[in-house]
């Protein structure tokens, strides 16, 4: 198996520019998760779905941040307009619903100047 | 607040010794634990676990305690070994929803020196 996608791997962009980074979880798993990781709060979730419907998004920061799962094989985390505080890596993970093991994509390292 | 705690940002230790990272939590209703272990570049990977109906559990070099009234948790690492070197992240999982939410702690870098 592939295990999880996630692209890209870097971005550089522009505050107020529009960010969106694209996750594939292993095929099968029901559960998608997106993480950011800071070195003040570690790896903070920002939003979970289970089944592609979203559960709990109380950890996306503010309304610049969405996240859409249209199919079982594809997530999205948008940020609009990006600002220099949203400079963090992201991942994406997904698992068996109900497990508790879940298995991480390399990251994207956002970097907005 | 968090809710699941590293005070430790990281820890050096010579090769062949033990290494000793510590977890603490706040909420009593936990029921699994996690460590996982991330290298530069890379996404994080599952290490080792323990339920809350448990004290101890080992895999080879690995062994987690679990400490249900003090709240707290400790991976040791014996003996060390420089590939062992990266960051671990505490995890626990929220029992509500039975969804396999889990909540990380800040991660400890560790250092083990050859």
């Amino acid at each position: 198996d592939a295990g999880v996608i996630q692209s890209p791997r870097h971005e550089v962009t522009e505050m107020g520019q529009e960010v969106t980074l694209r996750c594939k979880p292993i095929s099968g798993h029901n559960s998608l998760f997106w993480y950011r990781q800071t070195m003040m709060r570690g790896l903070e979730l920002l939003i979970y779905f289970n089944n592609n419907v979203p559960i709990d998004d109380s950890g996306m920061p503010e309304d610049r941040f969405s996240a859409k799962m249209p199919n079982a094989s594809f997530s999205t985390l948008k940020i609009q307009p990006s600002e220099p505080r949203d400079s963090a890596v992201y991942f994406c993970a997904s698992s068996l619903s109900g497990s508790y093991e879940q298995f991480f994509g390399p990251g994207t390292r956002l970097t907005v100047l | 607040d968090q809710q699941v705690k590293q005070n430790s940002p990281s820890l050096s230790v010579q090769e062949g010794r033990i290494s000793i990272l510590n977890c603490d939590y706040t909420n009593s209703m936990f029921d699994y634990f996690l460590w996982y272990k991330k290298y530069p570049a890379e996404g994080p990977t599952f290490l080792i676990s323990i339920s809350s109906i448990k004290d101890k559990n080992e895999d080879g070099r690995f062994t987690v305690f679990l400490n249900k009234s003090a709240k707290h948790l400790s991976l040791h690492i014996v003996p060390s070994q420089p590939g062992d070197s990266a960051v671990y992240f505490c995890a626990a999982s929220d029992p509500s929803g039975n969804t396999g939410k889990l909540i990380f702690g800040q991660g400890t870098t560790l250092q083990v020196k050859p």
